[in-house]
């Protein structure tokens, strides 16, 4: 079965770097997106950013373009979210998921179908 | 960037009511709109996408409707278990974007 397991807990001091790791199982790697969304305490759902495991190619939100990098190694199957300059207000449930299309439409309508489990990711001097 | 509006932001009904939840995009994004439910704690679940096909083990009482920039949640006979945030996403542009949620409450 699809299995998207992520790294653990990180405490950092601001201006400090993270780096949260999701490694997925159960399928053929290079062929879905993975995404980043976060979810700050009490908040709602912030898309961060993606990429094609196929060829590395990454795009992100423009309100993170400069402190984040998303990167994937083929060989453990494995996507990684870095995010430099932390704030407090970065100080959130960071998910990664992986997308699926529903070929009801043309052309298909792309969703998140499997979630990791979240990594807690919490910024404080 | 496209933005998504949900209303109502908060709700409480009783088992066995109809809900409606509905989410207004500020441009055409046709079909191209995905609901999930979250629970406390947990990542979010697909219920539905491409505005009304209803995700493998989804109840039925769970459907959308909607094109364009008007897009329709409906839970047909509210259940205990469907208590949590309900989402709205769009993926017809870049960023994906999500609505700000909907926290539905079952008295």
């Amino acid at each position: 079965q699809v299995q998207l397991v992520q790294s653990g807990a990180e405490v950092k001091r601001p201006g400090a770097s993270v780096k949260v790791s999701c490694k997925a199982s159960g399928y053929s790697f290079t062929n879905f997106y993975i995404h980043w969304v976060r979810q700050a305490p009490g908040q709602g759902l912030e898309w961060m950013g993606t990429i094609n495991p196929s060829d590395g190619d990454a795009g992100y939100a423009q309100k993170f373009q400069g402190r984040v990098t998303i990167t994937r190694d083929t060989s453990t199957s494995t996507v990684y979210m870095d995010l430099s300059s932390l704030r407090s207000d970065d100080t959130a449930l960071y998910f990664c998921a992986r997308d699926d299309w529903a070929r009801v439409t043309t052309p298909p309508a792309e969703y998140f179908r499997y979630w990791g489990q979240g990594t807690v990711v919490t910024v404080s001097s | 960037d496209t933005h998504l509006t949900q209303s109502p932001l908060s709700l409480s009904a009783s088992v066995g009511d109809r809900v409606t939840i509905t989410c207004r995009a500020s441009q055409n994004i046709f079909t191209y709109i995905n609901w999930y439910q979250q629970k406390p704690g947990k990542a979010p679940e697909v219920l539905i996408s491409a505005a009304s096909n209803l995700h493998s083990g989804v109840p039925s009482r769970f459907s959308g409707s909607g094109s364009g920039t008007d897009f329709t949640l409906i839970i047909s006979s509210l259940q205990r278990e469907d208590f949590g945030t309900y989402y709205c996403q769009q993926t017809y542009t870049t960023p994906r974007t999500f609505g700000q949620g909907t926290k539905v409450e079952v008295k």
